[in-house]
């Protein structure tokens, strides 16, 4: 069964320091793959989407993701954390057959002055 | 605004009582995700619709359905609410192989 990992259920950043955050998605077949950001109170938005094709994506907000097919990872990067970036984290995961889309446990992003 | 709307935003009611969210996916979407977000459980999926019919289901309790009528809205049912059903649902819509969408959420509170 299709699942997602995302190490790290809290990641504490400076401002200003690179952001990484880490998810593994466990599949044979490479499935459509997200980054949700989720702020307090609120909904879950999309930071970026991973189709086929460009391996690194970029999404809003300054976050970029690089896929690596022999990883089986999609991992989340900022190069300069800002305070605004403090939220929780969702990768997701759906794949081609089922159109099921699975999210990982999430990471809660702080940054710190 | 995602052009997903939920109804209500806020909703307290007493164990063992019944009731309904309501969720309107964007125009066009076809797909309708059900999860339930709690401190101690994350983002848990319910269940999907596809243009009516269901898809896929998840950790749903049997006290707890869902359906998707012909005008795409979707509903889903919480009975004999116990006070670990205190939670943000989350609705979320899709097309086909698309990103999700997702609403405001409906906050619980089961006292």
């Amino acid at each position: 069964a299709q699942s997602v990992t995302q190490l790290g259920s809290h990641v504490s950043v400076s401002e200003g320091a690179l952001v990484l955050l880490r998810c593994n998605y466990s599949s044979s077949v490479p499935p459509y793959l997200f980054w949700y950001v989720q702020y307090p109170n609120q909904g879950l938005q999309l930071l970026l989407k991973y189709t086929t094709g460009a391996t690194l994506v970029k999404g809003i907000n300054g976050f970029e993701a690089e896929f690596k097919k022999s990883e089986t990872s999609v991992h989340l990067t900022k190069p300069s954390a800002h305070m605004s970036d403090a939220a929780e984290y969702f990768c997701a995961a759906r794949s081609y057959n089922t159109d099921k889309l699975i999210f990982g446990t999430g990471t809660r992003l702080q940054v710190f002055p | 605004d995602s052009g997903v709307t939920q109804t209500p935003k806020h909703l307290i009611t007493a164990t063992g009582q019944r009731v309904t969210l309501r969720c309107s996916p964007r125009s066009g979407d076809l797909s309708v995700y059900w999860y339930q977000q709690s401190l101690d459980q994350g983002l848990q999926f319910l269940i999907q619709y596809y243009n009516g019919e269901e898809r896929a289901k998840g950790n749903i309790l049997e006290r707890f359905s869902a359906q998707q009528f012909p005008d795409l809205h979707s509903e889903l049912n919480l009975s004999s609410l116990e006070l670990g059903d205190s939670a943000l649902y989350f609705c979320a819509s899709s097309a086909q192989g698309a990103e999700a969408f997702f609403g405001q959420g409906t906050r619980l509170t089961v006292v």
